[in-house]
């Protein structure tokens, strides 16, 4: 089973809207990823967050963690037709190895 | 090189012949993972090798799945008698496994048993 859930799976947004996608995950962590992919090939690493923090920017990028709710945020602000993809958040165990990886958030920006 | 490679990038099969993919990391990154990807899913974990440590195999889906990682560089991840719910992309990731384990991946083998 997949330790993160994304919600919602699909979404499709005006170009220059905010994108907004939550990801839920089960066990104790020491960071959370999130990840893009196009085209259904490779994943390409966005941005971490630490367990320690709450948020986190990067570019037009906003991740927020909840460790109580064992939740995460992904804002994308501004987005633009570039960022039609799918996007994935993962999470490691208490130990930090292993990368599980939730369903993924298909989003669709219409030009 | 520069990414991780992964080859062959399409492979069509017929149901029961065996099939191996294979992936070049990056030089230097200790860590190696198998994910599978069906069609518009997520990723599924298959297998994990970290340096000379026993890998951890707890999600090949079954005995016909097995993966190997040679001077702890290139890997091969074998399907043996494949089905045709093998159809998927399967996708490797590599990383320094130092601290945070930031992954990254190559394009993909797309696997297609007919």
């Amino acid at each position: 089973s997949q330790q993160g859930e994304e919600d919602p799976q699909a979404l499709s947004i005006q170009e220059g809207e905010n994108a907004t996608m939550n990801c839920s995950y089960k066990t104790s962590i020491n960071n959370l990823q999130w990840y893009r992919q196009n085209s259904g090939r490779g994943l390409v690493h966005l941005i971490l967050i630490r367990s320690n923090e709450r948020e986190k920017h990067s570019g037009r990028l906003r991740v927020t963690l909840d460790t109580s709710k064992k939740s995460s945020s992904l804002l994308i602000t501004a987005s633009r037709a570039a960022d039609t993809a799918s996007y994935f958040c993962a999470t490691d165990g208490a130990a930090g190895n292993k990368l599980t990886f939730g369903g993924g958030t298909r989003v669709l920006v219409k030009p | 090189g520069a990414g991780v490679s992964q080859s062959p990038s399409n492979k069509v099969t017929e149901k029961g012949k065996d099939v191996e993919l294979r992936c070049d990391p990056i030089s230097g990154h200790t860590a190696l993972y198998w994910y599978r990807q069906s069609l518009g899913q997520g990723l599924e974990f298959l297998i994990y090798f970290q340096g000379n440590s026993a890998p951890d195999k707890s999600g090949l889906p079954s005995d016909r799945f097995s993966a190997e990682r040679t001077g702890g560089s290139v890997s091969t991840l074998t399907i043996q008698r494949t089905q045709q719910e093998d159809s998927a992309v399967y996708l490797c990731a590599s990383s320094l496994a130092l601290g945070a384990n930031v992954l990254t991946f190559g394009a993909g083998s797309r696997l297609t048993v007919l």
